[in-house]
């Protein structure tokens, strides 16, 4: 599982309320990306990473903030949630093979529901 | 967007029946990538191709790279319970994945 971790699991939370997702590596891993998953779309890029505090957007934004403050932890904020926010969360790093395949791995994912 | 199109969205299938997937990018990719996601799971990675035309086998599943490098298929032969998930192609483009819509497969035992 690449050692990534995600917490919570499973979050209700009420519109307008903000909303942190954590994600936990052991590896040291540089890259680490936030995705959102929901029927029809995919996998969207939310924001990632490529090191203590060097972050970047990614596809779908808006709504959201992250921070590195430590090679292993890649937090994800929704500063007022609502309900479009709905949604599986899923963290994941990369990890580069000495035969050039550069692999995604994926935490267990965040279920949050914004009510 | 950066994101590659798949289709179907949604295949149910008999037990035994094939079963495929495509991928669809209007750019040229450098290469594709497989992930298999099985229901309330995480996305797994199952393969990369990356020459033109490239063709992969894993047990029943076959992978292909179009030639224009503008497609590819996963197909899987005589399907089982176990392949039941949701089948995602990606391109990688150095560090970032930019994955498709994915293609929910369901497997009528």
């Amino acid at each position: 599982d690449a050692g990534i971790t995600q917490s919570p699991r499973h979050k209700v939370t009420e519109t307008g309320t903000p909303v942190t997702l954590r994600c936990h590596q052991t590896e040291n891993h540089r890259y680490m990306y936030w995705y959102r998953q929901d029927p029809g779309h995919g996998l969207r890029l939310i924001h990632y990473s490529y090191g203590v505090k060097d972050t970047d957007k990614g596809e779908v934004s808006d709504g959201y903030s992250v921070s590195r403050s430590k090679t292993e932890d890649f937090l994800l904020t929704l500063e007022s949630a609502t309900s479009s926010q709905t949604s599986v969360y899923f963290c994941a790093i990369s990890e580069l093979y000495p035969s050039g395949v550069t692999e995604a791995f994926f935490g267990q994912g965040t279920r949050l529901t914004v009510v | 967007g950066q994101q590659v199109m798949q289709i179907p969205q949604y295949q149910h299938v008999q037990e035994g029946e094939d079963f495929t997937t495509y991928c669809n990018s209007s750019t040229t990719l450098s290469n594709i990538q497989w992930y298999k996601q099985r229901p309330g799971g995480h996305p797994v990675f199952l393969i990369q191709l990356v020459k033109s035309g490239e063709v992969k086998k894993q047990k029943r599943l076959t992978f292909q790279f179009g030639e224009a490098k503008k497609n590819s298929s996963l197909h899987i032969t005589a399907t089982q319970t176990t392949d039941v998930g949701t089948y995602f192609c990606a391109r990688n483009t150095g560090n970032q994945f930019y994955f498709g819509t994915g293609t929910s497969l369901t497997v009528i035992p």
